[in-house]
């Protein structure tokens, strides 16, 4: 089955600051990687995904990268404030089309602080 | 994006009794839902995959008999904590696709055992 690691496992940067999170997988099947952000006690909520098919997506001050030969993508966030302290997770999953989608496997996740 | 929630956002039962919760897609109909368990710190786990109108896939290791799983519409799934102990205390997450690749997720329930 997929396996996805992630790192780091924290990141403290000062606000304004650039952060990045990088994540590996290993099934060369997959082809859908998304990106969600968690806040304490609430579920992950969606920040940004890619489609094996392109190379990087950016929206406003994130952005992701995809490196299908090497089986890596990161996630880049620049001019970081303070509210986007919280915990990310990057996923990998293969869809093999239609209407029936296979399941997300997530990295461990990362904490990022942001300094004010 | 599309919007799932979920009840209650936390729930306190006493050891032996059980606890249902509820997922349901508030603007999208979902044939496929799924339920996550997340213990502090750690990531999330899929428990099983929840199919509108047949069985649940129940991933290695989840007792499918502790942990019932309905889906009984394409807007809602609920799953069942049976004969609950203090170790089925967890943070437990459900998601549904909508269509698309995108998959969203509810805000999460905190069940507490005691």
């Amino acid at each position: 089955g997929e396996n996805v690691e992630q790192h780091p496992s924290t990141l403290s940067v000062q606000e304004g600051d650039s952060a990045v999170i990088k994540c590996t997988y290993s099934d060369s099947a997959s082809n859908y990687f998304p990106w969600y952000k968690q806040e304490l006690g609430k579920g992950p909520q969606l920040i940004i995904d890619i489609r094996s098919n392109v190379g990087e997506k950016k929206d406003q001050r994130i952005a992701v990268t995809l490196n299908k030969t090497a089986k890596h993508f990161s996630l880049h966030i620049t001019e970081t404030q303070p509210e986007d302290s919280a915990v990310y997770f990057c996923a990998a999953r293969h869809n093999a089309g239609g209407t029936s989608y296979g399941k997300l496997t997530f990295g461990q996740g990362t904490i990022l602080t942001v300094h004010p | 994006g599309a919007v799932v929630s979920q009840h209650p956002s936390w729930v306190i039962c006493k050891s032996g009794t059980s606890v249902k919760i509820e997922c349901r897609s508030l603007d999208f109909q979902a044939t496929t839902m799924f339920w996550y368990r997340q213990f502090p710190k750690q990531s999330l786990m899929l428990m099983a995959t929840s199919n509108e109108g047949s069985k649940a896939t129940y991933e290695q290791g989840v007792e499918k008999d502790k942990f019932l799983i309905n889906h009984a519409s394409l807007t809602l799934s609920t799953l069942t904590v049976t004969s609950a102990h203090p170790e089925d205390s967890s943070f437990y997450i459900c998601s549904a696709n909508e269509q698309g690749y995108e998959q969203y997720f509810g805000p999460g329930t905190r069940l507490t055992v005691t």
